[in-house]
This record gives C-alpha cells, structure tokens and sequence, in this order.
C-alpha cells in the first residue's frame, strides 16, 4: 500500500469551477508536505511547501492546507482556468532513521478543465 | 535567470550497456536531487547531493549513482542498463538540502531514457 494517497486519480471539471485534490500519508515522522504540478512531457512546478506546524499555504489561486494530526492535505483550486489542466502530485518528507530524508510521491491526481 | 539544463533530452541504449546523465542546476544553487518517473511506478527519489556529498537516498540499486562536481552541476550514471529502466529521469536543484523543510525545488525537463 502506497504510503502517499491522493484522491481522486483523476477528475474532470468547467472552467471557472473549484475543486479540491486530497492527499493522505502514513509515513512519519513528518518533516514537510509540498504539492507540485507537473504538465504533460514537463518537469513538476512546486506549487506550495508547508511544514508540519503550518496550517494553510497559498498561492495564487492554489489553497493547500495541512491537518498534521489526521495525516491529510488537500489542494483547492479556485476559478479553475484551462491551464490548470495537469497531474498534480503531493510529496511528503519524511526522516528516517539515521537521519536521512527521503520524499515520498503520490500517484497524483490528474486534471482536465473543460470550457 | 537560467532554469535546470539537463543533458541529454532523449537517449536510447541497449540492455547491459551503461548510461551517463547531466543535470545543471539554477546558478548558486547547491542542492541537486534525481527522480525517476515511471507510468508505473510514478515519481521515485533517487538521491540527493549537497555541496558535493550524497545527503539523501532512495531505495535504489547498487546499479544507480551519482556525483555532484565543485561547480554544482551533477551526473547520474546507470550501469548494466535493464528493460525495467526506461523512464523519465528529472532532476531538481534547490538552495538548501531537501531536509531544510521550505526550499523551492525547481526540476528540469527530463531526460528521456529507451532502453532496448
């Protein structure tokens, strides 16, 4: 079982519409959670970077927010544009013993916007 | 300023051979990490180096290395190349390691790996 979930894989909306994209781990201990957008044959663009006492981090029109203790982000996208049609990937890092650090993806939730 | 350069773009090798891989990072920055992109396995952490050490590593084989030169530029290399490592193989630079918790990563185009 992957230890990064995020749902749904994959979602369909209008343009102009908000949604929002869910990312559950396991994996601890937690030392930050990023979102990234990544479009298609491109390398992702960091959307957002929280660490593991804040809450909420914005960016434009993207909203992550963190609950640390339920082990749950979420990524909302408000006013969706066509552009925003992308796989959008949550990475948490997590140490290990020993020290090392290591970030663990999710699948990703793949977006198209429709006019 | 100039973005992550990673060389070359596309790249087809036979199984058994070895493979070399570039990556620039944004200038000062001194933090390089490698991922491999699969539709399989998705995004996977290979490792990381800082200031020309491996700070960071995924769960990788032998197989898989790297290094990071005085300039901060970084090669991967691949030996004994398998069917299984076709794959997008991104690279990332950021100013800070990984582990310093909000760094921005900023990751390159890719190289396109065909292994036949």
């Amino acid at each position: 079982k992957n230890q990064v979930e995020q749902s749904p894989q994959s979602l369909i909306i209008l343009e102009g519409k908000n949604c929002t994209l869910q990312c559950n781990y396991t994996v601890s201990p937690f030392s930050n959670l990023r979102w990234y957008k990544q479009d298609t044959g491109r390398g992702p663009v960091s959307l957002t970077i929280m660490t593991f006492s804040e809450n909420t981090k914005s960016n434009g029109r993207y909203t992550a927010t963190l609950d640390a203790d339920t082990k749950q982000s979420s990524l909302h996208i408000t006013a969706s544009q066509l552009s925003d049609s992308a796989s959008y990937i949550c990475v948490v890092g997590v140490f290990l013993s020993g020290g090392s650090y290591i970030p663990t993806f999710g699948r990703g939730t793949s977006l198209i916007v429709h006019p | 300023k100039a973005g992550v350069t990673q060389t070359p773009r596309y790249l087809i090798k036979t199984r058994g051979q070895q493979v070399t891989l570039s990556c620039s990072p944004i200038s000062g920055h001194r933090s390089v990490s490698w991922y491999q992109q699969t539709p399989g396995q998705g995004l996977q952490f290979l490792f990381e180096y800082f200031s020309e050490t491996q700070r960071n590593k995924g769960n990788f084989p032998g197989r898989f290395s790297g290094r990071q030169f005085s300039n901060s530029r970084s090669e991967m290399n691949v030996s004994t190349l398998e069917l299984g490592d076709s794959a997008l193989y991104l690279c990332a630079s950021s100013l800070g390691p990984l582990a310093g918790g909000s760094y921005e990563q900023y990751f390159g185009p890719g190289t396109r790996l065909t292994v036949t």
